[in-house]
């Protein structure tokens, strides 16, 4: 069975430095992994996804991932947070049977002034 | 902009009520699936459907259903609720059958349901 852990629950960074959010994924397959943000009383935003292409992948708002298959993880990270980054994040993996999205518990972003 | 629209997206039932959730995709988008996410939790696959059709189903009771339409619109149907049914209800589609990965899936901003 496919699953995600996100490692933190909350994290709180400055404006202004830099962001990591932790995801480790368990899968039989090589997996399809994405990172959406939910900022509040929104719905979903994809930020990026990795599809066994290049193991960088680059997303939106300055946001990029790093698939290291040895580690089974694909943190999430952007040089620079900005007070907008301020959200909700989900690291998502695919079932590639059915195709259906599979989340972890999310981790809140807090950006401090 | 998803193009994924969803209504209503408050409401408010009364426990043993039924409630119907709507959702308009976009065009060409031939896969829709309904997500659950309680406060504080991810989301949680309902159900999916291809071509009208459903081809996927999480760990959810019958009192749950859908349907989907040509027109690229869709439904959940919610039976007999219950007060843990209270959650954000969200509605995604995707271009592709639904199988395999690597779709991007656009989601809508959700109905929120509240029963008391």
């Amino acid at each position: 069975a496919q699953s995600v852990t996100q490692l933190d629950s909350h994290v709180s960074v400055s404006e202004g430095t830099p962001v990591l959010l932790r995801c480790n994924y368990s899968s039989s397959y090589s997996p399809s992994l994405f990172w959406y943000v939910q900022h509040p009383n929104k719905g979903l935003q994809l930020l990026l996804k990795y599809t066994s292409a290049a193991t960088l992948v680059k997303g939106i708002n300055g946001f990029e991932a790093e698939f290291k298959k040895s580690e089974t993880s694909f943190h999430l990270t952007k040089p620079s947070a900005h007070m907008s980054d301020a959200a909700e994040y989900f690291c998502v993996v695919s079932d590639s049977n059915t195709g259906k999205l599979i989340f972890g518990q999310g981790t809140t972003l807090q950006v401090k002034p | 902009e998803t193009g994924v629209t969803q209504s209503p997206t408050h409401l408010i039932k009364t426990r043993g009520q039924q409630v119907t959730l709507r959702c308009s995709s976009q065009s060409g988008h031939n896969t829709v699936s309904w997500y659950q996410q309680a406060l504080g939790q991810g989301p949680q696959f309902i159900f999916q459907y291809y071509r009208e059709e459903e081809n996927g189903r999480g760990n959810f009771p019958p009192r749950f259903s859908g349907l989907q339409f040509p027109n690229y619109s869709s439904e959940l149907n919610v039976n007999a609720l219950e007060l843990d049914d209270s959650a954000l209800y969200l509605c995604a589609s995707s271009p592709g059958t639904g199988y395999g990965s690597g779709n991007t899936i656009y989601f809508g901003e959700g109905s929120w349901l509240t029963v008391v």
